[in-house]
């Protein structure tokens, strides 16, 4: 469970803020995701990486920007934080190839008032 | 692109009886079908998978079943268990695609 870690766990910040979330994995898997998760949404894909400098918008993109100059993380930012992107963010990742099973980092809380 | 629907978003059974969860996906390219529980507070967690290639899978209590001709795909839990009492996604992805496209979600309640 160790292999993806998120940091922070809960934040809250003001209308208009930047924010970055933190996703690090131990594993050298190529494939990460980012993931909102709302009530009667389930979980929504914001944007996702094959492999260090690749990046693709998923589902939900508007209002995220994603970066990955090393495999092993994966930050989110929230360029101008509004109160619709209030969510519990998850993110994951997954070895390239053959591979299927997704795992997921524990989650950070983000509240925008 | 891929769009899956879940159903029922809640479901409340008897301990020891069964509960069941469908699913329908959209996109027939799609060939990979995981289950993730997710109970309160934690992180989602696989459970079972099916490929395309398979039409049933089990594993101990929890069974999958997929039907490709009808785009649809069904979890199987028998003998629930209070600690089967979580949110529950089904997912559909491309064989070696990048995205894994949920479903809404399931809450399944049991009752003792």
């Amino acid at each position: 469970d160790a292999g993806i870690t998120q940091s922070p766990r809960y934040k809250i910040t003001e209308t208009g803020r930047q924010v970055t979330l933190m996703c690090h994995q131990t594993w050298s898997h190529s494939y990460m995701f980012w993931y909102r998760q709302d009530l009667g949404h389930g979980l929504r894909l914001i944007y996702y990486s094959a492999a260090a400098d690749i990046t693709d918008k998923g589902e939900v993109p508007d209002g995220y920007v994603v970066s990955r100059s090393k495999t092993e993380n994966f930050p989110l930012t929230l360029e101008s934080a509004t109160r619709s992107q209030t969510s519990v963010y998850f993110c994951a990742s997954r070895s390239g190839g053959d591979s299927t099973e997704a795992f997921f980092g524990q989650g950070t809380r983000l509240t925008v008032v | 692109g891929e769009n899956v629907e879940q159903h029922p978003s809640t479901l409340s059974v008897q301990e020891g009886d069964s509960a069941v969860i469908k699913c329908t996906y959209s996109d027939s390219a799609s060939n990979y079908f995981p289950w993730y529980k997710q109970e309160l507070g934690k992180r989602p967690q696989l459970i079972i998978d099916i490929r395309s290639n398979v039409g049933e899978k089990k594993d101990q209590r929890i069974a999958v079943t997929l039907n490709k001709t009808a785009k649809h795909f069904s979890l199987h839990i028998t003998e629930t268990q209070p600690e089967d009492s979580a949110v529950y996604f089904c997912a559909a992805r491309e064989e070696y695609g990048n995205k894994l496209v949920f479903g809404a979600g399931t809450i399944l309640r049991v009752k003792s």
